[in-house]
């Protein structure tokens, strides 16, 4: 079964409009930590924003919001007012704890969803 | 502070052929990582050293890839002989720890074309 679930291969949304990237993970590890990178098309891999299963509050980081339903295994990430320079891949990562034998806190990737920012 | 330094940049390589990828870490970090990005998916994870030493290698293809961290700061990665599905980009990247919530940082990668 994967563990990184992104449903949206592809998004657009308009320039100053809010956007929401689905991500569901799965893990029977109750120690683990929730990532979103940016990939613009140089590349390079961009870290956003974290959320630790533990943390009792959705992470914020300036227009990056992450919307954690732990019950649901979800981790949506909200980018509010969004900017042509937004236009990129975007990839939800979970690094599970030790509790899952994964000693290693190895990072897994889902496949991405691809946003696009319209004019 | 300077980012994660990758070289090359390209490299384009008949099947059959070694190769290898080179990565300097943010200083401090004690945790090396190289994934496997291939062209439409997510990056997949081929080695984590801890210092100087192997944390995970589950993924890497040991009879045809190796990889080192010499004195636990630069390491290389290494294909040989390649093959025709390694095309891919090759991503370096370095935390400060591997746990929970030590985000990695990455290089630009290395796109490799086998031919």
């Amino acid at each position: 079964a994967q563990k990184i679930t992104q449903t949206q291969p592809g998004m657009f949304v308009q320039e100053k409009e809010a956007v929401t990237l689905d991500c569901t993970y799965d893990t029977s590890d109750p120690s683990y930590g929730l990532f979103w990178y940016k990939q613009p098309s140089s590349g390079e891999m961009i870290f956003l924003i974290y959320q630790g299963s533990y943390d009792q509050q959705n992470a914020t980081e300036g227009r990056y919001s992450l919307n954690f339903q732990k019950a649901r295994k979800s981790a949506n990430l909200v980018i509010s007012a969004s900017q042509l320079g937004d236009s990129a891949m975007y990839f939800c990562a979970m690094r599970e704890g030790g509790a899952s034998g994964a000693g290693s806190y190895q990072l897994t990737f889902g496949k991405g969803t691809k946003l696009s920012v319209i004019p | 502070e300077a980012g994660v330094a990758q070289s090359p940049r390209y490299k384009i390589i008949e099947k059959r052929q070694s190769v290898a990828f080179w990565c300097n870490p943010i200083s401090g970090h004690a945790t090396l990582y190289w994934y496997q990005q291939i062209l439409g998916q997510g990056p997949k994870l081929l080695i984590q050293f801890q210092n100087n030493g192997v944390v995970d290698d589950s993924q890497l293809p040991k009879d045809r890839f190796s990889a080192e961290r010499l004195k636990g700061v630069d390491s290389t990665l290494k294909i040989q002989p390649a093959k025709l599905e390694d095309s891919a980009v090759y991503l370096c990247a370095s935390s400060l720890v591997g746990t929970d919530n030590s985000p990695l940082h990455f290089g630009n990668g290395t796109r490799l074309t086998v031919t």
